[in-house]
């Protein structure tokens, strides 16, 4: 069974401009979490979404989006990149949620110049 | 306070010990406990689940819940130096899927 496909794995960008991520879940999960991890902060939670819905929100700001298609895969996208938006971005996804463990992609590196 | 608390380490230990890994939360609503390893440049790997007080046993892996305590560890046995990795405690309430993650735990198993 293949695992959480995340694309690009690598990305640079300069200030302002903005990104998009992609994120293919397990085959049969419907939910997808993405998180922002940090040498500073760790790791954050951005949003979650299930059925083509955001179920869930972190505390980051509205330059941070994101949306789920019909067949769960999902997107993220950042404008406005600041210097501080560098950092691993992971998408993970389960079933649907509840007590059912989250299984994390390999990441999307994003740097901003 | 944060939510959820781990020791940064490095904790040090020689092969064939056990490694014990500790982790406090803040919010007693959560529900579904959860250990992930991660190596460095790497992304986090689950490696063990707990829903309900008392012990779990996966291979050289047992992780312990004390809800009335708000406390969580991981038990390694017989480490190994392929167990050196960072290790990350996390929790969540059922009601909605957000993970909330200790800062981490450096275990350095050494030969």
């Amino acid at each position: 069974k293949a695992g959480v496909t995340q694309t690009p794995r690598y990305l640079i960008k300069t200030r302002g401009q903005q990104v998009t991520l992609s994120c293919s879940p397990i085959s049969g999960h419907r939910s997808v979490s993405w998180y922002q991890q940090t040498p500073g902060q760790g790791l954050q939670f951005l949003f979650e979404y299930f059925s083509e819905t955001q179920r869930n929100k972190g505390n980051f700001p509205g330059r941070f989006s994101g949306r789920q298609f019909s067949n769960s895969r999902s997107e993220m996208n950042v404008s406005t990149l600041e210097l501080g938006d560098s950092a691993l971005y992971l998408c993970a996804s389960s079933l649907q949620g509840g007590d059912q463990p989250q299984h994390f992609g390999d990441g999307t590196r994003l740097s901003i110049l | 306070q944060k939510e959820v608390e781990q020791n940064s380490g490095p904790l040090s230990v020689p092969e064939g010990a056990i490694a014990s890994l500790n982790c406090t939360y803040s919010d007693r609503g959560s529900q579904s406990f959860f250990w992930y390893r991660q190596y460095s440049g790497k992304s986090p790997e689950l490696i063990m689940s707990i829903y309900s007080n008392g012990d779990k046993e996966d291979g050289r892996f047992t992780a312990q819940l004390n809800k009335a305590s708000q406390y969580v560890s991981l038990l390694i046995r017989d480490s190994q130096p392929s167990d050196s990795a960072t290790y990350l405690c996390a929790v969540k309430r059922n009601a909605g899927n957000m993970l909330t993650f200790g800062g981490g735990t450096r275990l350095m198993v050494k030969p």
